[in-house]
Protein backbone atom coordinates (compact mmCIF):
# COMPACT_ATOMS: atom_id res chain seq x y z
CA UNK A 1 0.00 0.00 0.00
CA UNK A 2 1.00 3.46 -0.95
CA UNK A 3 1.65 5.31 2.09
CA UNK A 4 4.54 7.66 4.24
CA UNK A 5 6.44 5.55 6.77
CA UNK A 6 7.96 7.54 9.93
CA UNK A 7 10.32 5.74 11.91
CA UNK A 8 10.82 5.25 15.05
CA UNK A 9 7.79 5.44 17.09
CA UNK A 10 9.49 6.50 19.81
CA UNK A 11 12.98 7.64 20.48
CA UNK A 12 14.33 8.86 23.34
CA UNK A 13 17.59 11.39 23.63
CA UNK A 14 20.20 12.03 25.95
CA UNK A 15 21.06 15.47 26.50
CA UNK A 16 23.58 16.83 23.94
CA UNK A 17 23.18 14.06 21.73
CA UNK A 18 21.75 14.58 17.66
CA UNK A 19 19.06 12.01 16.39
CA UNK A 20 17.70 11.36 13.44
CA UNK A 21 14.09 10.70 12.28
CA UNK A 22 13.56 8.95 9.30
CA UNK A 23 10.48 9.30 7.05
CA UNK A 24 10.29 7.60 3.67
CA UNK A 25 7.17 7.78 1.14
CA UNK A 26 6.05 5.44 -1.60
CA UNK A 27 3.38 7.84 -2.95
CA UNK A 28 5.87 9.47 -6.11
CA UNK A 29 5.22 13.30 -4.16
CA UNK A 30 7.91 16.04 -4.99
CA UNK A 31 6.95 17.50 -2.10
CA UNK A 32 8.04 16.55 1.91
CA UNK A 33 7.35 18.30 5.18
CA UNK A 34 8.43 17.74 8.63
CA UNK A 35 5.78 19.30 11.44
CA UNK A 36 6.36 19.66 15.04
CA UNK A 37 3.37 19.46 17.50
CA UNK A 38 3.53 20.21 21.23
CA UNK A 39 0.73 19.09 23.98
CA UNK A 40 -2.35 21.28 23.28
CA UNK A 41 -0.98 22.93 20.27
CA UNK A 42 -1.44 22.51 16.35
CA UNK A 43 1.29 21.59 13.81
CA UNK A 44 4.25 24.02 13.53
CA UNK A 45 7.00 23.75 10.32
CA UNK A 46 10.27 23.09 10.44
CA UNK A 47 11.78 22.55 7.12
CA UNK A 48 10.14 21.51 3.55
CA UNK A 49 11.46 20.40 0.58
CA UNK A 50 9.56 20.72 -2.96
CA UNK A 51 12.16 18.48 -4.75
CA UNK A 52 15.33 16.34 -4.70
CA UNK A 53 18.46 18.15 -3.12
CA UNK A 54 16.34 21.49 -2.39
CA UNK A 55 15.20 22.53 0.89
CA UNK A 56 13.62 25.08 2.65
CA UNK A 57 13.19 26.54 6.26
CA UNK A 58 9.80 27.02 7.93
CA UNK A 59 9.02 28.30 10.90
CA UNK A 60 11.18 27.15 13.58
CA UNK A 61 14.01 25.64 11.77
CA UNK A 62 16.37 26.01 14.66
CA UNK A 63 17.91 23.34 16.20
CA UNK A 64 16.95 21.22 13.51
CA UNK A 65 18.79 19.90 10.25
CA UNK A 66 16.99 17.88 7.16
CA UNK A 67 18.25 15.87 3.56
CA UNK A 68 16.96 15.33 1.01
CA UNK A 69 18.91 12.84 -1.55
CA UNK A 70 16.11 10.87 -2.56
CA UNK A 71 12.55 11.92 -3.33
CA UNK A 72 11.55 8.53 -1.60
CA UNK A 73 13.24 10.40 2.19
CA UNK A 74 13.40 13.23 3.80
CA UNK A 75 15.11 12.42 7.43
CA UNK A 76 15.11 15.22 9.94
CA UNK A 77 18.14 15.30 12.74
CA UNK A 78 17.24 17.04 15.59
CA UNK A 79 20.59 18.43 16.84
CA UNK A 80 22.24 19.68 20.28
CA UNK A 81 21.15 23.04 19.65
CA UNK A 82 17.61 22.13 20.08
CA UNK A 83 16.99 23.22 23.20
CA UNK A 84 13.41 22.01 23.97
CA UNK A 85 13.06 18.99 21.72
CA UNK A 86 10.50 16.83 23.57
CA UNK A 87 7.73 16.73 20.58
CA UNK A 88 5.63 14.80 18.70
CA UNK A 89 7.00 14.78 14.85
CA UNK A 90 5.06 14.48 11.82
CA UNK A 91 6.02 14.07 8.40
CA UNK A 92 4.04 14.52 5.49
CA UNK A 93 4.03 14.69 1.66
CA UNK A 94 1.96 16.07 -0.85
CA UNK A 95 2.07 16.23 -4.70
CA UNK A 96 3.16 19.72 -6.24
CA UNK A 97 -0.03 20.97 -7.51
CA UNK A 98 -2.87 23.00 -6.64
CA UNK A 99 -6.37 21.82 -4.47
CA UNK A 100 -4.63 18.82 -3.29
CA UNK A 101 -4.10 17.73 0.38
CA UNK A 102 -0.93 16.19 2.33
CA UNK A 103 -0.54 12.70 3.26
CA UNK A 104 0.74 12.31 7.20
CA UNK A 105 3.12 9.61 9.03
CA UNK A 106 2.16 8.40 12.34
CA UNK A 107 4.62 10.07 13.79
CA UNK A 108 7.68 9.64 16.12
CA UNK A 109 7.31 10.79 19.70
CA UNK A 110 10.70 12.21 21.11
CA UNK A 111 11.47 12.32 24.18
CA UNK A 112 14.60 14.08 25.81
CA UNK A 113 16.10 12.11 29.05
CA UNK B 1 0.93 36.50 7.92
CA UNK B 2 -1.66 33.57 7.84
CA UNK B 3 -3.21 33.15 11.06
CA UNK B 4 -5.83 29.78 12.15
CA UNK B 5 -8.19 30.63 15.05
CA UNK B 6 -10.11 27.83 16.66
CA UNK B 7 -11.26 29.13 20.24
CA UNK B 8 -13.49 25.63 20.91
CA UNK B 9 -11.13 24.01 23.24
CA UNK B 10 -13.98 21.02 23.50
CA UNK B 11 -17.08 19.09 22.24
CA UNK B 12 -19.35 16.79 22.92
CA UNK B 13 -21.71 15.60 21.11
CA UNK B 14 -25.18 12.54 21.26
CA UNK B 15 -23.98 10.04 18.41
CA UNK B 16 -26.03 10.39 14.97
CA UNK B 17 -26.48 14.00 15.95
CA UNK B 18 -24.54 16.87 13.67
CA UNK B 19 -22.11 19.18 14.79
CA UNK B 20 -20.12 22.33 13.69
CA UNK B 21 -16.32 22.80 14.32
CA UNK B 22 -15.70 26.51 13.92
CA UNK B 23 -12.46 27.94 12.42
CA UNK B 24 -11.81 31.60 11.66
CA UNK B 25 -8.44 32.62 9.66
CA UNK B 26 -6.79 36.05 8.08
CA UNK B 27 -4.85 36.53 5.19
CA UNK B 28 -3.94 38.75 3.06
CA UNK B 29 -3.64 36.32 0.12
CA UNK B 30 -5.93 36.34 -2.93
CA UNK B 31 -5.54 32.51 -3.35
CA UNK B 32 -5.34 30.26 -0.49
CA UNK B 33 -6.24 26.62 0.64
CA UNK B 34 -8.37 25.79 3.56
CA UNK B 35 -8.20 22.56 4.84
CA UNK B 36 -9.44 20.25 7.59
CA UNK B 37 -7.58 17.29 9.27
CA UNK B 38 -8.75 14.63 11.69
CA UNK B 39 -6.27 13.24 14.79
CA UNK B 40 -7.32 9.88 16.47
CA UNK B 41 -5.05 9.23 19.37
CA UNK B 42 -2.97 7.42 17.82
CA UNK B 43 -1.49 10.99 16.57
CA UNK B 44 -1.85 10.48 12.17
CA UNK B 45 -3.28 13.26 10.80
CA UNK B 46 -6.25 12.67 8.67
CA UNK B 47 -7.44 14.66 5.59
CA UNK B 48 -11.11 15.33 5.57
CA UNK B 49 -12.00 18.21 3.13
CA UNK B 50 -10.36 20.90 1.23
CA UNK B 51 -12.19 24.59 0.46
CA UNK B 52 -10.18 26.55 -2.60
CA UNK B 53 -10.85 30.46 -2.00
CA UNK B 54 -12.30 30.61 -5.31
CA UNK B 55 -14.74 28.27 -4.54
CA UNK B 56 -18.23 29.24 -5.10
CA UNK B 57 -19.91 26.19 -3.43
CA UNK B 58 -19.66 24.79 -0.21
CA UNK B 59 -16.99 21.40 -0.53
CA UNK B 60 -18.93 18.14 0.90
CA UNK B 61 -17.03 14.80 1.25
CA UNK B 62 -19.56 12.26 2.58
CA UNK B 63 -20.69 13.03 6.08
CA UNK B 64 -18.60 16.50 6.24
CA UNK B 65 -18.91 19.89 4.80
CA UNK B 66 -17.54 22.38 4.93
CA UNK B 67 -19.34 26.11 5.79
CA UNK B 68 -17.06 28.72 4.04
CA UNK B 69 -18.37 32.41 4.29
CA UNK B 70 -15.55 34.22 3.24
CA UNK B 71 -16.55 37.84 3.57
CA UNK B 72 -16.56 36.77 7.48
CA UNK B 73 -13.31 34.37 7.31
CA UNK B 74 -14.60 31.38 8.49
CA UNK B 75 -14.30 27.73 7.20
CA UNK B 76 -16.63 25.98 9.74
CA UNK B 77 -16.89 21.89 9.30
CA UNK B 78 -20.34 20.08 9.91
CA UNK B 79 -20.23 16.78 10.62
CA UNK B 80 -23.20 15.12 10.26
CA UNK B 81 -24.79 11.54 12.06
CA UNK B 82 -21.44 11.64 14.42
CA UNK B 83 -20.36 8.09 14.82
CA UNK B 84 -18.24 7.39 17.94
CA UNK B 85 -15.21 6.70 15.84
CA UNK B 86 -15.36 10.84 14.95
CA UNK B 87 -13.64 11.25 18.37
CA UNK B 88 -10.88 12.70 18.07
CA UNK B 89 -8.82 15.93 17.65
CA UNK B 90 -10.31 18.49 14.68
CA UNK B 91 -7.45 20.91 13.01
CA UNK B 92 -8.65 23.67 10.48
CA UNK B 93 -5.38 24.59 8.72
CA UNK B 94 -4.84 27.26 5.78
CA UNK B 95 -2.08 27.36 2.44
CA UNK B 96 -1.71 30.13 0.08
CA UNK B 97 -1.51 29.55 -3.37
CA UNK B 98 -4.44 26.33 -2.70
CA UNK B 99 -1.83 23.70 -2.35
CA UNK B 100 -0.48 22.15 0.78
CA UNK B 101 2.53 23.69 0.73
CA UNK B 102 3.56 25.38 3.91
CA UNK B 103 0.34 24.84 6.11
CA UNK B 104 -0.72 27.18 8.88
CA UNK B 105 -2.68 25.24 11.58
CA UNK B 106 -5.03 25.90 14.03
CA UNK B 107 -4.43 24.54 17.98
CA UNK B 108 -7.09 22.54 17.52
CA UNK B 109 -10.08 20.95 19.02
CA UNK B 110 -11.73 18.26 20.56
CA UNK B 111 -14.60 16.13 20.11
CA UNK B 112 -15.77 13.80 22.02
CA UNK B 113 -19.55 11.62 20.54
CA UNK B 114 -21.11 10.01 23.42
CA UNK B 115 -23.20 7.22 22.68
Amino acid sequence: DGGITQSPKYLFRKEGQNVTLSCEQNLNHDAMYWYRQDPGQGLRLIYYSQIVNDFQKGDIAEGYSVSREKKESFPLTVTSAQKNPTAFYLCASSANRDRTEAFFGQGTRLTVV
Amino acid sequence: AQKITQTQPGMFVQEKEAVTLDCTYDTSDPSYGLFWYKQPSSGEMIFLIYQGSYDQQNATEGRYSLNFQKARKSANLVISASQLGDSAMYFCAMSSQGGSEKLVFGKGMKLTVNP
